[in-house]
């Protein structure tokens, strides 16, 4: 168990509000990531982080942001939320040393956009 | 254009059985591989790993082999146990600047029958 949580766990929002999702640890790993998981597509990195205040984008970072003033704490935020943002979001880190191969997960937010 | 491959969207297999889930990448560069494993409505799960430097890994009833050459990894699950049913995720990392990441597959369904 790395720690993770992830709030909320379900949301249903209307498009064009802005939505912020939590991922917290418990355990100061350095490397945090952002993913949406949807039918036909797998896994696909939305944003992720290398420390506080460093982030970088991954391959679907067109309308999210990220956030990462704190160790422990990852904002994704969806500054105007889309259908096409409907999907499954999971939030995870890397522990294996400084490069991190090994990822483990959250629980996962369950967001639809309306 | 995947660079990581699983072209079984689905695995069925009577209980007590070999189950092989196959994956394939075209990435040259990668370096390191691992198996997760994803039940509904929860966050996938670090399985097995290999490295490019090995051709086979062994944990339990999981063992994965790597054939370089092919550029194909396959995860063997002996014997198949109901609980064993799930999403399986194959990904792959290689070196990139400053952080690793994993590209993944579409993942394969396998269903345990008793």
């Amino acid at each position: 168990d790395a720690g993770i949580t992830q709030s909320p766990r379900h949301k249903v929002t209307e498009t064009g509000t802005p939505v912020t999702l939590r991922c917290h640890q418990t355990e100061n790993h350095r490397y945090m990531y952002w993913y949406r998981q949807d039918p036909g597509h797998g896994l696909r990195l939305i944003h992720y982080s290398y420390g506080v205040k460093d982030t970088d984008k991954g391959e679907v970072s067109d309308g999210y942001s990220v956030s990462r003033s704190k160790t422990e704490d990852f904002l994704l935020t969806l500054e105007s939320a889309t259908s096409s943002q409907t999907s499954v979001y999971f939030c995870a880190i890397s522990i294996g040393g400084a490069s991190g191969d090994e990822q483990y997960f959250g629980p996962g937010t369950r967001l639809t956009v309306t | 254009d995947q660079q990581v491959k699983q072209n079984s969207p689905s695995l069925s297999v009577q209980e007590g059985r070999i189950s092989i889930l196959n994956c394939d990448y075209t990435n040259s560069m990668f370096d390191y591989f691992l198996w997760y494993k994803k039940y509904p409505a929860e966050g996938p799960t670090f399985l097995i790993s290999i490295s490019s430097i090995k051709d086979k890994n062994e944990d339990g009833r999981f063992t994965v082999f790597l054939n370089k050459s092919a550029k194909h990894l396959s995860l063997h699950i002996v014997p198949s146990q109901p609980g064993d049913s799930a999403v399986y995720f194959c990904a792959a990392s290689a070196e990139a600047g400053n952080n690793r990441k994993l590209i993944w597959g579409l993942g394969t369904s396998l269903a345990v029958n008793p």
